[in-house]
């Protein structure tokens, strides 16, 4: 699972900035998850994506967040206009089928100031 | 949608005693069930998982049981060693539809003392 590739591994914004985390998935892996952990708490859904598709994404807020998995390059998860709210811990995962076990990426830590 | 309660939040044993961590979930469509364990800081990583067609799974000192009926999947851990200590995620999922995710349930921090 040290395949699935983060970065930034650390990213600190101020209010009202954007933030762009990105994910690598494994090798071979076309479905990518991501998922928000609050200090302290478990992992949340927020969306889940194949290439060029979103396939689900009821766990992530409507407003401010958007996310996309292009043919070519890394996953993207976009917050706008960032609040102190929205400082968490990203994590991806991916998976090389559907329903098949997903392994984890290290984390991007959002900092908002 | 799926709801997963996970007991207990805190857990503290010696050094070669067992640990137990119970789960429960509620749609009875789940059919996935991995544990993960998390040390501070650093990204989930998976240590057992289970299907809904079998009741059992073991590897070496950690053994993952599934309960359909009740609705219920519990990790256990024997011989319990410092290395053990973190923060151990359990979560179910339906695989076969159109979702994919994973609904974890709040976490248990396990610390075993030496």
């Amino acid at each position: 699972n040290a395949g699935v590739m983060q970065n930034p591994r650390h990213l600190v914004r101020r209010r009202g900035q954007e933030a762009r985390l990105r994910c690598s998935p494994m090798k071979g892996h076309s479905h990518v998850y991501w998922y928000r952990q609050l200090p302290e708490e478990g992992l949340k859904f927020m969306v889940y994506l194949q290439k060029e598709n979103i396939i689900d994404e009821s766990g992530m807020p409507k407003e401010r967040f958007s996310a996309e998995f292009p043919k070519e390059g890394p996953s993207i998860l976009r917050i706008q206009q960032v609040v102190r709210g929205d400082s968490a811990a990203y994590f991806c995962a991916s998976s090389h089928h559907r329903g098949d076990t997903q392994y984890f990426g290290p984390g991007t830590r959002l900092t908002v100031l | 949608g799926e709801n997963v309660e996970q007991h207990p939040s805190t857990l503290s044993v010696q050094e070669g005693d067992s640990a137990v961590i119970k789960c429960t979930y509620s749609d009875s469509a789940s059919n996935y069930f991995p544990w993960y364990k998390q040390e501070l800081g650093k990204r989930p990583q998976l240590i057992i998982d289970i299907r809904s067609n079998v009741g059992e799974k073991k590897d070496q000192r950690i053994a993952v049981t599934l309960n359909k009926t009740a609705k219920h999947f519990s990790l256990h851990i024997t011989e319990t060693q410092p290395e053990d200590s973190a923060v151990y995620f359990c979560a179910a999922s339906y695989y076969g539809g159109s979702q994919g995710n994973l609904i974890f349930g709040k976490g248990t921090k396990l610390s075993v003392k030496p």
